[in-house]
């Protein structure tokens, strides 16, 4: 049961340069998307988040970018910098009733070298 | 800045046994979960609790397993006759509302031997 998908499981990028993460997701009643990253040892830790009405929400270094025709979603890191290296995931939630449980992508391993 | 808690950050216990994982969430928050990843696997979704009710639960969270918030800081996973596969990551989560974003803890590791 992939219902949201990271395809990639790690990416190497030079600092300074832009690290895209991707996700794609299946179930057409999420609407609302997430963005966490995960050091070792440690819990998720929140990023950054859009809305289903939205097409790009922005914070500093980091954007994402909604395309919900095509059910994907990029995180855009820019500059990369050695500390963004991490596991980051993807995460989905719906709408109504009872489905506001978060349901995960397997997360992409981003290694950024100096 | 306010953050959820996990104790212990490591539980080691023997096939069989019951293990509770404690959580204390950010003080004003009002929703709380657990979810769990096992190695090399996914973050899964295992429940939600508000107002002293489960409001979902997932297929894994069997009848083997129980959440409590037996005072107004503290928020309970008990497993009971702990298995093998039940080795994981369990991590807790808090939001101040249900559309709010979840805010996790560090989380606790079980090891079942």
């Amino acid at each position: 049961d992939q219902q949201v998908k990271q395809n990639s499981p790690s990416l190497s990028v030079q600092e300074g340069r832009i690290s895209i993460l991707n996700c794609d997701y299946t179930n057409s009643m999420f609407d609302y998307f997430l963005w966490y990253k995960k050091y070792p040892a440690e819990g998720p830790t929140f990023l950054i988040s859009i809305s289903s009405i939205k097409d790009k929400n922005e914070d500093g270094r980091f954007t994402v970018f909604l395309n919900k025709s095509a059910k994907h979603l990029s995180l855009h890191i820019v500059p990369s910098q050695p500390g963004d290296s991490a596991v980051y995931f993807c995460a989905a939630r719906g709408i109504g009733g009872s489905n506001y449980k978060l349901t995960f992508g397997k997360g992409t391993l981003l290694t950024v070298n100096p | 800045e306010p953050e959820v808690t996990q104790t212990p950050s490591h539980q080691v216990t023997q096939m069989g046994q019951e293990v509770i994982l404690r959580c204390v969430p950010i003080s004003n928050h009002l929703y709380f979960y657990w979810y769990r990843q096992i190695l090399g696997q996914k973050v899964e979704f295992l429940v939600s609790f508000y107002n002293n009710e489960i409001s979902e639960k997932s297929e894994i969270f069997d009848d083997r397993f129980s959440v409590e918030r037996p005072d107004g800081s503290n928020f309970t996973l008990k497993i009971r006759s702990t298995k093998l596969e039940d080795s994981a990551m369990y991590f807790c989560a808090s939001s101040a509302s249900l559309t709010d974003t979840q805010y996790f803890g560090p989380g606790t590791r079980l090891t079942v031997l």
